[in-house]
């Protein structure tokens, strides 16, 4: 398997435009995390998926930010419309049933100008 | 709300010597995860602490989990400088997948 899999590696956006982030999970795993990391803030929690269902969203900074699962495989991050404070580091991870550790992609380097 | 806390933030140490990182958690949790995180780069699983007094080694790290006290530690024997990372740590359980991350140790170690 080729692990969690994001995409972007890296964006770089204007301020106000819309930004997109991909992640596609392993298969077989049904849990789905999504966080930001930040020097500031270290490593924050944005929301969790558990079986394409959104458990917990109460990290989501603010109502510009959206995420999806559309099916079992594959997740979107949304912010619209973007600003500077976003620009962070967004990682997704995924994890099977059961007490195992979570898996993390590459992550996205994005840069809000 | 979880909170969880580690200690040192930051670590600087020589090679050869011994040092421990804390990790204590606010809630009830049954399980605990150590994880290593090198600069640019994802991070990387290196403990799963399943019950209370769980001990696990790999290398010159050992983590250990007393989910009575919250507290999990991670200790590192003679130290090389391969170990220069930042080490986080993140409580779940008790059917909350929820997995929430420490501020984060970083480890510098100085030949």
């Amino acid at each position: 398997d080729a692990g969690v899999i994001q995409s972007p590696r890296h964006e770089v956006t204007e301020m106000g435009q819309e930004v997109t982030l991909r992640c596609k999970l392993i298969s077989g795993h049904n849990s789905l995390f999504w966080y930001r990391q930040t020097m500031m803030r270290g490593l924050e929690l944005l929301i969790y998926f558990n079986n394409n269902v959104p458990i917990d969203d109460s990290g989501m900074p603010e109502d510009r930010f959206s995420a999806k699962m559309p099916n079992a495989s594959f997740s979107t991050l949304k912010i619209q419309p973007s600003e500077p404070r976003d620009s962070a580091v967004y990682f997704c991870a995924s994890r099977p049933t059961g007490p195992t550790e979570a898996f993390f992609g590459q992550g996205t380097r994005l840069t809000v100008v | 709300e979880l909170k969880v806390e580690q200690n040192p933030l930051f670590l600087s140490m020589q090679e050869g010597k011994n040092y421990t990182i804390y990790c204590n958690y606010s809630t009830t949790s049954d399980r605990l995860y150590w994880y290593r995180q090198d600069p640019g780069k994802s991070l990387e699983s290196l403990f799963v602490l399943l019950s209370n007094g769980a001990v696990k080694q790999e290398g010159r790290l050992m983590a250990s989990l007393d989910t009575k006290a919250r507290l999990s530690t991670l200790h590192i024997t003679a130290a090389v400088h391969d170990l220069s990372a930042t080490y986080f740590c993140a409580p779940g359980g008790f059917g909350n997948e929820k997995l929430t991350f420490g501020t984060g140790t970083r480890l510098t170690i100085i030949p």
